[in-house]
C-alpha cells in the first residue's frame, strides 16, 4: 500500500461543474502538497498545506490532520483545468522526506 | 517565489549517450532537487543537490549514473549517463526550502531510443 493515495485516478466532467479529488496518507506529516501537473510536464505549486483550509480562486484545498486526508475541490471547472493532479506529503520524521501520490487525470470537456 | 528555467524541454536521445539537464534558477537557494517522472508513475527524489558539496542520492540512484553538479547558489546540472531506453522519463528540477521543493522546473521530456 502506498503511503499516498489519491481518489479518482481518472476523472473525466463537464464544463462548469464542482470536482473533488481526496488523497489520503498513512505517516505523520509536517506538510502536504498539491500539485498540478501539464500535458507538456511542467508542475506548478497549487497549495502548501499544515491544516485547515485554503483558497485561490476556483480552487479550495483542505485537510484533516486526525483524519490524514486531503481535498482538492475545483469550482466551475473548466477546460483549462484538464491536468495531472498530484498531492505530495512531507513527513514528519524521516528527514523530512516528500511522498508523491500517483496523481489524478482529470479531463475537462467544454 | 523562484523562477527555473529548464533546458532542453525535450531530447531523443540514442542508447548508450549521455544527457546533460540544466537548471537556471532567478534567485539563490541553498537546495536544489532532482526529480524523475517515469511514464504513468508519479515523482520519485534522485538526489539533493548542494552547493559547495556532493549530492546526496536516495537509494536507487547513483552518482556515475546521475552526476550533479551545483557550481553556484543559482545553477544545477543533472547528467543521465549511458543512456537505455528505460530512462526514458520527465525529468525535473526544483527548489524551495531546506526538506522539499516546491518550485518545478517546466521539466524535461527523454525518450532513449
Amino acid at each position: 500500500k502506498n503511503e499516498v493515495e489519491q481518489s479518482p485516478q481518472n476523472l473525466t466532467a463537464q464544463e462548469g461543474e464542482f470536482i473533488t479529488i481526496n488523497c489520503s496518507y498513512s505517516v505523520g506529516i509536517s506538510a502536504l502538497h498539491w500539485l498540478q501537473q501539464h500535458p507538456g510536464g511542467g508542475i506548478v505549486s497549487l497549495f502548501m498545506l499544515s491544516s485547515g483550509k485554503k483558497k485561490h480562486g476556483r480552487l479550495i484545498a483542505t485537510i484533516n490532520i486526525q483524519e490524514k486526508h486531503s481535498s482538492l475541490h475545483i469550482t466551475a471547472s473548466h477546460p483549462r483545468d484538464s491536468a495531472v493532479y498530484i498531492c505530495a506529503v512531507r513527513g514528519a520524521t524521516n528527514a523530512g522526506k516528500s511522498t508523491f501520490g500517483d496523481g489524478t487525470t482529470l479531463t475537462v470537456k467544454p | 517565489s523562484a523562477v527555473i528555467s529548464q533546458k532542453p524541454s525535450r531530447d531523443i536521445c540514442q542508447r548508450g549517450t549521455s544527457l546533460t539537464i540544466q537548471c537556471q534558477v532567478d534567485s539563490q537557494v541553498t537546495m536544489m532537487f532532482w526529480y524523475r517522472q517515469q511514464p504513468g508513475q508519479s515523482l520519485t527524489l534522485i538526489a539533493t543537490a548542494n552547493q559547495g558539496s556532493e549530492a546526496t542520492y536516495e537509494s536507487g540512484f547513483v552518482i556515475d549514473k546521475f552526476p550533479i553538479s551545483r557550481p553556484n547558489l543559482t545553477f544545477s546540472t543533472l547528467t543521465v549517463s549511458n543512456m537505455s531506453p528505460e530512462d526514458s522519463s520527465i525529468y525535473l528540477c526544483s527548489v524551495g526550502d531546506g526538506t522539499w521543493g516546491y518550485t518545478f522546473g517546466s521539466g524535461t521530456r527523454l525518450t532513449v531510443v
